[in-house]
């Protein structure tokens, strides 16, 4: 059974560029949540995704949208690249439970973004 | 003031010591708690969750006081293993988790 894994690894871009990180839940999880975490912070929810919408989101700029597809996998995007955006980005999967509230959240790697 | 609140460390910590962490929360309408581990350039992985009247889990103990808001963990017999990163997080009433920053532990020969 495969945890949750994301793509890429590592990526540099530039100031003003636009990035894509796609991230695949662990099996039987149906919520995906991406979280910023800076060097020397804690994880900072962007936003949750759950049937394909947008559920919940943090205190983040129009520039970090995303998406959910049918199969439950996810992609962050970000436009217009800005410096203070180097980070690890952090793909977490978890199910709804009654309530509405999620099960125990699993993370994957993550991917480290550097802008230059 | 940060909704979730820990002493940063970093703590240095001799092999077999006792060492305890506490992290305080703003919200008092929180409902779960975790402590999560991170190893350097890694991912969080969930340690345990905190419960109303304390849990224990081998050499780890959780433990919640809501009328102080805070948790604290406990690892007793230190190993070097231990060396890592503790994330405090908090289930806000908004289903969003909410981190502290971490506290560095280091165990130390």
């Amino acid at each position: 059974d495969a945890g949750v894994t994301q793509s890429p690894t590592h990526l540099i871009k530039t100031r003003g560029q636009q990035v894509t990180l796609r991230c695949s839940p662990k099996s039987g999880h149906d919520t995906v949540s991406w979280y910023q975490q800076a060097l020397g912070q804690g994880p900072q929810f962007i936003f949750q995704y759950y049937e394909e919408e947008e559920r919940q989101r943090g205190n983040f700029p129009d520039r970090f949208s995303g998406h959910q597809f049918p199969n439950y996998s996810s992609e962050l995007n970000v436009n217009a690249l800005l410096l203070g955006d180097s980070a690890l980005y952090l793909c977490a999967s978890s199910r709804i439970i009654a309530g509405g509230s999620t099960d125990t959240q699993y993370f994957g790697p993550g991917t480290r973004l550097t802008v230059l | 003031r940060k909704e979730v609140e820990q002493d940063p460390g970093p703590f240095n910590v001799p092999e077999g010591a006792t060492v305890a962490f506490n992290c305080t929360y703003s919200n008092s309408a929180s409902q779960s708690f975790f402590w999560y581990r991170q190893d350097c350039r890694k991912e969080p992985k969930l340690l345990m969750s905190v419960y109303s009247s304390g849990n224990e889990d081998g050499r780890f103990t959780a433990q919640l006081n809501r009328a102080s808001q805070y948790i604290s963990l406990l690892i007793r017999d230190s190993k070097l293993s231990d060396s890592a990163t503790y994330l405090c997080v908090v289930l806000g009433s908004n289903y969003q988790l909410i981190w502290g920053a971490g506290t560095k532990l280091i165990i130390k020969p």
